[in-house]
C-alpha cells in the first residue's frame, strides 16, 4: 500500500524568506509525486510534478521539489515567499497506471509580513 | 480548456431534500472523481469513474449516489443527508495511467441543515 507524510501541519515564514515543506512517501511500487495548492474556499490547483527523469522539478510561482529516491522524499522549496503564498499545500501520490491520488495530511504555509 | 466546472458553488439543504451536485469537464479526460473536504483536512476519495464505469466506491453511505451520463459529465445525487455530510465537495478528472495531473474543480460548499 502507499501513504504519503507531510511531517509540518503548519509552516510559518517571514516574507521574502526560503520555505521548504516535507513530503515523504511509502510505496513498494514506482509512483507519480505531485504538489497541490489550496486557497481558501477554493478548489487544489497543480504546482508542480515529478513523473521520471530528472529529479529536479520546476513549477509554477517559483516553486520546486526535488524528487529523492533513497530518502522516498519529494520536498517543495520556494527561495523567497509572498503573502500571496499563505495557502494550504498537499502532497500527491498516485500508482504509476492506477487512478487512485493520495493526498498526504496538508500543510498549512502563512507568510507573515 | 483546462476548466473542471462544478456547479453550484454553494449549495445549502434539509435533511429531507434531494439535490444535485453538477460536474463538467471538456479536457477529454476519461477518469472522473469525487472527493469529499472537511476543514482543514486532505480531501478524501468518494467515487471514480473510469470510462464512464464506476471503478471505486470508497464506501461510501448510500445517501450519496453518483452517475455519469456521458464523459464530460458527473454528477452527485443527494438524499437524507446528515449535518456531518456538510463539506466541500470537490470534482476532478484526469486521463487514467499516464501520470498527468488530476484537475480539480472550485468546489461545492454544502450545508446541510
Amino acid at each position: 500500500a502507499q501513504s504519503v507524510t507531510q511531517l509540518d501541519s503548519q509552516v510559518p515564514v517571514f516574507e521574502e524568506a526560503p520555505v521548504e515543506l516535507r513530503c515523504n512517501y511509502s510505496s513498494s511500487v514506482s509512483v507519480y509525486l505531485f504538489w497541490y495548492v489550496q486557497y481558501p474556499n477554493q478548489g487544489l490547483q497543480l504546482l508542480l510534478k515529478y513523473l521520471s527523469g530528472s529529479t529536479l522539478v520546476k513549477g509554477i510561482n517559483g516553486f520546486e521539489a526535488e524528487f529523492n529516491k533513497s530518502q522516498t522524499s519529494f520536498h517543495l522549496r520556494k527561495p523567497s515567499v509572498h503573502i500571496s503564498d499563505t495557502a494550504e499545500y498537499f502532497c500527491a501520490v498516485t500508482l504509476t497506471g492506477a487512478n487512485n491520488l493520495f493526498f498526504g495530511t496538508g500543510t498549512r504555509l502563512t507568510v507573515i509580513p | 480548456d483546462t476548466e473542471v466546472t462544478q456547479t453550484p458553488k454553494h449549495l445549502v439543504m434539509g435533511m429531507t431534500n434531494k439535490k444535485s451536485l453538477k460536474c463538467e469537464q471538456h479536457m477529454g479526460h476519461r477518469a472522473m472523481y469525487w472527493y469529499k473536504q472537511k476543514a482543514k483536512k486532505p480531501p478524501e476519495l468518494m467515487f471514480v469513474y473510469s470510462y464512464e464505469k464506476l471503478s471505486i466506491n470508497e464506501s461510501v453511505p448510500s445517501r450519496f449516489s453518483p452517475e455519469c451520463p456521458n464523459s464530460s459529465l458527473l454528477n452527485l445525487h443527494l438524499h437524507a443527508l446528515q449535518p456531518e455530510d456538510s463539506a466541500l465537495y470537490l470534482c476532478a478528472s484526469h486521463t487514467p495511467g499516464q501520470g498527468t495531473e488530476a484537475f480539480f474543480g472550485q468546489g461545492t460548499r454544502l450545508t446541510v441543515v
